[in-house]
């Protein structure tokens, strides 16, 4: 079983819909992170989370940590929000070394 | 202020050759990490460097090596090419808990 497991692996969603990726991780962390990773390749760090909730934009992100639990909501959705969205933790006892999920590829149509 | 810049952006390799993929951190940044992302593996922790010592490594083979200079710039280096290696390269600089991504380097090994 992977140290951490992302769903849905796809999501498809018409331009408008509140959408939401969940993470759950399976180790003691330091640091969960949300990636956004567009064709292309470069990735973009979307939030670092160690406790609660953050907002940037229409972008949310919680993470519950005795649940071992994080979710990424997108509200009012917009092609250009197409990308995948990847759920990174960082280990409490591995320095800097990001363990990474699957990835959720999103595509939302107008 | 200057984000992550690796070079090469794309790089074509014979099978057996060797190659060498550089990552200039964001000024301050003393910590440099390399991730390997392949369509079947995802992305994987290949090794970390902080103040030009290596602080952890992942699983690959000891064909993969890295240094980091006095500057923080870090290289890194695969010998002895196979197909399987072709993938993009990502490198992050951190400080604290936060990180930043270059862009990668597409590497196709024919």
């Amino acid at each position: 079983k992977n140290e951490v497991e992302q769903s849905p692996q796809n999501l498809t969603a018409q331009e408008g819909e509140f959408i939401t990726i969940n993470c759950s991780y399976s180790v003691g962390i330091s640091a969960l992170h949300w990636l956004q990773q567009h064709p292309g390749g470069g990735i973009v760090s979307l939030f670092m989370l160690s406790s609660g909730k953050k907002k940037h934009g229409r972008l949310i992100a919680t993470i519950n940590i005795q649940e071992k639990h994080s979710s990424l909501h997108i509200t009012a959705s917009h092609p250009r929000d197409s990308a995948v969205y990847i759920c990174a933790v960082r280990r409490e006892t591995s320095g800097s070394r990001l363990t990474f999920g699957e990835g959720t590829q999103l595509t939302v149509n107008p | 202020k200057a984000g992550v810049t690796q070079t090469p952006r794309y790089l074509i390799k014979t099978r057996g050759q060797q190659v060498t993929l550089s990552c200039s951190p964001i000024s301050g940044h003393r910590s440099v990490s390399w991730y390997q992302q392949t369509p079947g593996q995802g992305l994987q922790f290949l090794f970390e460097y902080f103040s030009e010592t290596q602080r952890n490594k992942g699983n690959f083979p000891g064909r993969f090596s890295g240094r980091q200079f006095s500057n923080s710039r870090s290289e890194m280096n695969v010998s002895t090419l196979e197909l399987g290696d072709s993938a993009l390269y990502l490198c992050a600089s951190s400080y604290g808990l936060g990180y930043t991504f270059g862009s990668g380097t597409r590497l196709t090994v024919v």
